[in-house]
Protein backbone atom coordinates (compact mmCIF):
# COMPACT_ATOMS: atom_id res chain seq x y z
CA UNK A 1 0.00 0.00 0.00
CA UNK A 2 1.47 3.58 -0.79
CA UNK A 3 1.56 5.54 1.96
CA UNK A 4 -0.17 8.68 0.35
CA UNK A 5 -3.08 7.91 -2.17
CA UNK A 6 -4.32 10.10 -4.27
CA UNK A 7 -6.99 10.40 -7.31
CA UNK A 8 -4.96 10.99 -10.18
CA UNK A 9 -8.20 12.33 -12.10
CA UNK A 10 -8.17 13.79 -14.51
CA UNK A 11 -10.75 16.46 -13.15
CA UNK A 12 -12.56 18.01 -16.27
CA UNK A 13 -14.79 20.88 -14.03
CA UNK A 14 -16.77 24.08 -15.58
CA UNK A 15 -14.85 27.68 -14.37
CA UNK A 16 -17.23 28.68 -11.26
CA UNK A 17 -17.44 25.08 -9.91
CA UNK A 18 -16.75 23.58 -6.67
CA UNK A 19 -14.18 20.60 -6.64
CA UNK A 20 -12.87 18.80 -4.07
CA UNK A 21 -10.01 16.22 -3.60
CA UNK A 22 -9.67 13.64 -1.03
CA UNK A 23 -6.39 12.21 -0.12
CA UNK A 24 -5.80 9.14 2.37
CA UNK A 25 -2.55 7.99 3.96
CA UNK A 26 -1.41 4.88 6.15
CA UNK A 27 0.99 6.27 8.90
CA UNK A 28 -1.16 6.99 11.56
CA UNK A 29 1.87 8.74 13.39
CA UNK A 30 1.99 11.32 10.48
CA UNK A 31 2.54 14.42 12.00
CA UNK A 32 2.55 17.16 9.67
CA UNK A 33 -0.18 17.92 6.25
CA UNK A 34 0.06 19.93 3.40
CA UNK A 35 -1.15 20.65 -0.22
CA UNK A 36 1.37 21.85 -2.47
CA UNK A 37 -0.31 22.95 -6.31
CA UNK A 38 2.43 21.66 -9.31
CA UNK A 39 2.14 23.37 -12.50
CA UNK A 40 3.26 21.47 -16.13
CA UNK A 41 6.78 21.78 -16.32
CA UNK A 42 7.22 23.52 -13.05
CA UNK A 43 8.20 22.96 -9.25
CA UNK A 44 5.70 21.93 -6.22
CA UNK A 45 4.63 25.30 -4.34
CA UNK A 46 2.95 24.75 -0.74
CA UNK A 47 -0.60 26.11 -1.13
CA UNK A 48 -1.44 25.47 1.94
CA UNK A 49 -0.85 23.40 5.49
CA UNK A 50 -3.51 21.53 6.79
CA UNK A 51 -4.38 21.13 10.19
CA UNK A 52 -6.82 19.27 12.20
CA UNK A 53 -9.23 22.38 13.22
CA UNK A 54 -9.26 22.42 9.35
CA UNK A 55 -8.22 25.95 7.98
CA UNK A 56 -9.35 28.55 5.04
CA UNK A 57 -7.52 30.13 2.59
CA UNK A 58 -9.59 32.64 0.58
CA UNK A 59 -11.32 30.26 -2.15
CA UNK A 60 -9.66 26.98 -0.73
CA UNK A 61 -10.14 25.00 2.38
CA UNK A 62 -7.92 22.04 3.81
CA UNK A 63 -9.09 19.75 6.44
CA UNK A 64 -7.56 17.15 8.34
CA UNK A 65 -9.47 13.78 9.87
CA UNK A 66 -6.70 11.81 11.83
CA UNK A 67 -9.12 9.38 12.67
CA UNK A 68 -10.00 8.71 8.88
CA UNK A 69 -6.47 9.21 7.79
CA UNK A 70 -7.88 11.74 5.29
CA UNK A 71 -7.42 14.76 3.99
CA UNK A 72 -9.06 16.63 1.82
CA UNK A 73 -8.90 20.05 -0.12
CA UNK A 74 -12.15 21.97 -1.61
CA UNK A 75 -11.51 25.08 -4.39
CA UNK A 76 -15.06 26.87 -4.34
CA UNK A 77 -15.16 29.23 -7.17
CA UNK A 78 -13.00 27.78 -9.47
CA UNK A 79 -10.96 29.69 -12.01
CA UNK A 80 -9.09 28.76 -14.96
CA UNK A 81 -5.77 29.76 -12.72
CA UNK A 82 -6.58 26.70 -10.78
CA UNK A 83 -5.64 24.45 -13.76
CA UNK A 84 -2.92 22.52 -12.30
CA UNK A 85 -1.66 19.04 -10.11
CA UNK A 86 -2.42 19.11 -6.64
CA UNK A 87 -0.16 17.03 -4.32
CA UNK A 88 -1.22 15.57 -1.31
CA UNK A 89 2.13 15.72 1.46
CA UNK A 90 2.83 13.95 4.29
CA UNK A 91 5.75 14.46 6.78
CA UNK A 92 5.57 11.25 8.99
CA UNK A 93 7.23 11.68 11.99
CA UNK A 94 8.46 14.71 14.17
CA UNK A 95 11.84 16.11 13.11
CA UNK A 96 11.90 14.05 10.22
CA UNK A 97 10.81 16.42 7.00
CA UNK A 98 11.07 13.76 4.31
CA UNK A 99 8.26 15.16 2.38
CA UNK A 100 6.06 11.81 1.42
CA UNK A 101 4.12 12.65 -1.80
CA UNK A 102 0.92 11.40 -3.74
CA UNK A 103 0.71 10.71 -7.22
CA UNK A 104 -1.14 14.27 -7.42
CA UNK A 105 -5.04 14.87 -9.11
CA UNK A 106 -4.66 16.94 -11.92
CA UNK A 107 -7.49 19.32 -12.45
CA UNK A 108 -8.37 21.10 -15.50
CA UNK A 109 -10.89 23.82 -15.34
CA UNK A 110 -12.98 24.48 -17.98
CA UNK A 111 -13.87 28.03 -19.66
CA UNK B 1 15.66 37.97 -2.47
CA UNK B 2 16.64 34.67 -4.70
CA UNK B 3 14.84 31.43 -4.16
CA UNK B 4 16.00 28.28 -4.19
CA UNK B 5 18.53 27.54 -8.12
CA UNK B 6 19.55 24.45 -10.17
CA UNK B 7 21.85 23.66 -12.94
CA UNK B 8 21.31 22.80 -15.19
CA UNK B 9 17.97 23.26 -16.23
CA UNK B 10 17.99 20.08 -18.80
CA UNK B 11 20.53 17.25 -19.10
CA UNK B 12 21.11 14.39 -21.76
CA UNK B 13 23.28 10.88 -21.04
CA UNK B 14 23.56 7.95 -21.75
CA UNK B 15 23.40 4.82 -20.07
CA UNK B 16 26.45 3.83 -17.51
CA UNK B 17 27.31 7.54 -17.83
CA UNK B 18 27.20 9.64 -14.48
CA UNK B 19 25.72 12.84 -13.73
CA UNK B 20 26.00 15.84 -11.48
CA UNK B 21 23.85 18.20 -10.51
CA UNK B 22 24.06 20.92 -8.45
CA UNK B 23 21.42 23.29 -6.40
CA UNK B 24 22.00 26.15 -4.01
CA UNK B 25 19.65 26.84 -0.98
CA UNK B 26 17.13 30.04 -0.84
CA UNK B 27 19.15 32.67 1.53
CA UNK B 28 19.13 32.18 4.97
CA UNK B 29 18.60 27.97 4.57
CA UNK B 30 21.16 25.42 5.74
CA UNK B 31 18.91 22.17 4.64
CA UNK B 32 18.94 20.67 1.76
CA UNK B 33 16.67 17.98 0.31
CA UNK B 34 17.03 16.19 -3.43
CA UNK B 35 13.90 14.62 -4.58
CA UNK B 36 13.24 12.19 -7.82
CA UNK B 37 9.73 12.83 -9.94
CA UNK B 38 9.07 10.43 -12.88
CA UNK B 39 6.82 11.34 -15.39
CA UNK B 40 3.26 11.36 -14.19
CA UNK B 41 4.20 10.90 -10.25
CA UNK B 42 4.94 12.48 -7.23
CA UNK B 43 8.18 13.74 -6.42
CA UNK B 44 10.53 10.98 -4.27
CA UNK B 45 12.59 12.02 -1.58
CA UNK B 46 16.49 10.58 -2.27
CA UNK B 47 17.87 12.62 0.90
CA UNK B 48 18.43 15.37 2.85
CA UNK B 49 21.81 17.17 3.68
CA UNK B 50 23.06 19.20 6.66
CA UNK B 51 25.43 20.77 8.53
CA UNK B 52 27.65 18.87 5.16
CA UNK B 53 26.62 14.98 5.87
CA UNK B 54 23.51 13.13 4.88
CA UNK B 55 21.10 12.80 7.55
CA UNK B 56 18.10 10.75 5.92
CA UNK B 57 17.60 9.05 2.90
CA UNK B 58 15.40 7.51 0.79
CA UNK B 59 14.88 4.42 -0.89
CA UNK B 60 17.31 5.07 -3.57
CA UNK B 61 21.04 3.09 -4.03
CA UNK B 62 24.18 3.98 -3.15
CA UNK B 63 24.30 5.12 -7.50
CA UNK B 64 23.06 8.06 -5.87
CA UNK B 65 25.25 10.25 -3.57
CA UNK B 66 25.32 13.78 -2.90
CA UNK B 67 27.28 16.15 -1.30
CA UNK B 68 26.40 19.70 0.40
CA UNK B 69 29.47 22.77 0.85
CA UNK B 70 29.77 24.83 3.56
CA UNK B 71 28.02 27.46 2.13
CA UNK B 72 24.78 24.97 1.85
CA UNK B 73 25.34 24.78 -1.41
CA UNK B 74 24.68 20.87 -2.48
CA UNK B 75 25.25 18.39 -5.19
CA UNK B 76 23.74 15.40 -6.06
CA UNK B 77 25.58 12.38 -8.13
CA UNK B 78 24.01 9.62 -9.93
CA UNK B 79 26.55 7.22 -11.52
CA UNK B 80 25.58 4.24 -13.76
CA UNK B 81 22.69 5.87 -15.24
CA UNK B 82 19.94 3.77 -16.25
CA UNK B 83 16.93 4.43 -18.39
CA UNK B 84 14.61 4.86 -15.33
CA UNK B 85 16.66 7.35 -14.04
CA UNK B 86 15.19 9.35 -16.70
CA UNK B 87 13.44 12.26 -14.30
CA UNK B 88 12.55 15.70 -12.97
CA UNK B 89 15.48 16.19 -10.52
CA UNK B 90 14.23 18.35 -7.79
CA UNK B 91 16.04 20.21 -4.89
CA UNK B 92 14.23 21.52 -1.74
CA UNK B 93 15.79 23.86 0.80
CA UNK B 94 14.70 25.17 3.88
CA UNK B 95 15.99 26.41 7.50
CA UNK B 96 16.18 24.17 10.95
CA UNK B 97 14.33 25.85 13.76
CA UNK B 98 14.42 25.43 17.38
CA UNK B 99 13.93 21.72 18.58
CA UNK B 100 14.79 20.18 15.71
CA UNK B 101 12.10 21.41 13.94
CA UNK B 102 12.35 22.92 10.02
CA UNK B 103 10.55 25.91 8.33
CA UNK B 104 9.12 24.61 5.25
CA UNK B 105 10.50 23.56 2.11
CA UNK B 106 10.98 25.57 -0.74
CA UNK B 107 11.75 23.75 -4.44
CA UNK B 108 14.03 24.36 -7.03
CA UNK B 109 12.81 24.52 -10.92
CA UNK B 110 14.79 21.30 -11.16
CA UNK B 111 16.62 19.73 -13.63
CA UNK B 112 14.95 17.11 -16.36
CA UNK B 113 17.64 14.65 -17.24
CA UNK B 114 17.15 12.13 -20.01
CA UNK B 115 18.51 8.90 -20.11
CA UNK B 116 19.43 7.43 -23.65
Amino acid sequence: RKEVEQDPGPFNVPEGATVAFNCTYSNSASQSFFWYRQDCRKEPKLLMSVYSSGNEDGRFTAQLNRASQYISLLIRDSKLSDSATYLCVVISNFGNEKLTFGTGTRLTIIP
Amino acid sequence: DAGVTQSPTHLIKTRGQQVTLRCSPKSGHDTVSWYQQALGQGPQFIFQYYEEEERQRGNFPDRFSGHQFPNYSSELNVNALLLGDSALYLCASSSRLRQGRRDTQYFGPGTRLTVL
